[in-house]
């Protein structure tokens, strides 16, 4: 079974420029999740997506980050623009179950992680 | 709102020796309890769970034990190996909070 893809690997951009990073979740799983992780910190929720639909984007930046999960399938993560603080690694893991994670309902489901793309911001 | 503490959060054992790290919550409805290791340059991955339903579940040299009443758990590594070392997550309530790591260094 393959794995949570994720694309690029590595990005360096300087300040106030944008980025986009892409996901693509193994087969068949109806959850998506996206974190940031800063280094020396655990993994931090940006946005949970149940097939197409946003389930909780709370902790989400709304004024530099969006992020779309077309068709529920693929997803992309964009900052725009980006700013120093935001120089982190983006993780993207997902789930197997429709009902995985709902907002305010325990969520049971095992969450498999992509390698993660690392952003510098200079 | 929802918290996740762990401890220590750096731990250095000599091989063979165990290690433990633990974890407290704050979410009384949390009833699902994983652990991750993540290796240097890689996502974090799923090494062992526990559902509240249950105090301990063993797979091999590793272990949790959960501790509802207290609201704790703990992630137990016996005869541990060099390539046991990595950073240690645990992850509550809800399984989208994470703790903020231990890093465990096994020494030759």
């Amino acid at each position: 079974e393959a794995g949570v893809a994720q694309s690029p690997r590595y990005k360096i951009i300087e300040k106030r420029q944008s980025v986009a990073f892409w996901c693509n979740p193994i087969s068949g799983h109806a959850t998506l999740y996206w974190y940031q992780q800063i280094l020396g910190q655990g993994p931090k929720l940006l946005i949970q997506f149940q097939n197409n639909g946003v389930v909780d984007d709370s902790q989400l930046p709304k004024d530099r980050f969006s992020a779309e999960r077309l068709k529920g399938v693929d997803s992309t993560l964009k900052i725009q623009p980006a700013k120093l603080e935001d120089s982190a690694v983006y993780l993207c893991a997902s789930s197997s179950g429709v009902r995985a994670g709902l907002a305010g309902e325990p969520s049971q489901e095992t969450q498999y992680f992509g390698p993660g793309t690392r952003l510098l911001v200079l | 709102g929802e918290n996740v503490e762990q401890h220590p959060s750096t731990l250095s054992v000599q091989e063979g020796d165990s290690a433990v790290i633990k974890c407290t919550y704050s979410d009384s409805a949390s009833n699902y309890f994983p652990w991750y290791k993540q290796e240097l340059g890689k996502g974090p991955q799923l090494i062992i769970d526990i559902r509240s339903n249950v105090g301990e579940k063993k797979d091999q040299r590793i272990a949790v034990t959960l501790n509802k009443t207290a609201k704790h758990f703990s992630l137990h590594i016996t005869e541990t190996q060099p390539e046991d070392s990595a950073v240690y997550f645990c992850a509550a309530p809800r399984q989208l909070t994470f703790g903020s790591g231990t890093q465990l260094t096994v020494l030759p």
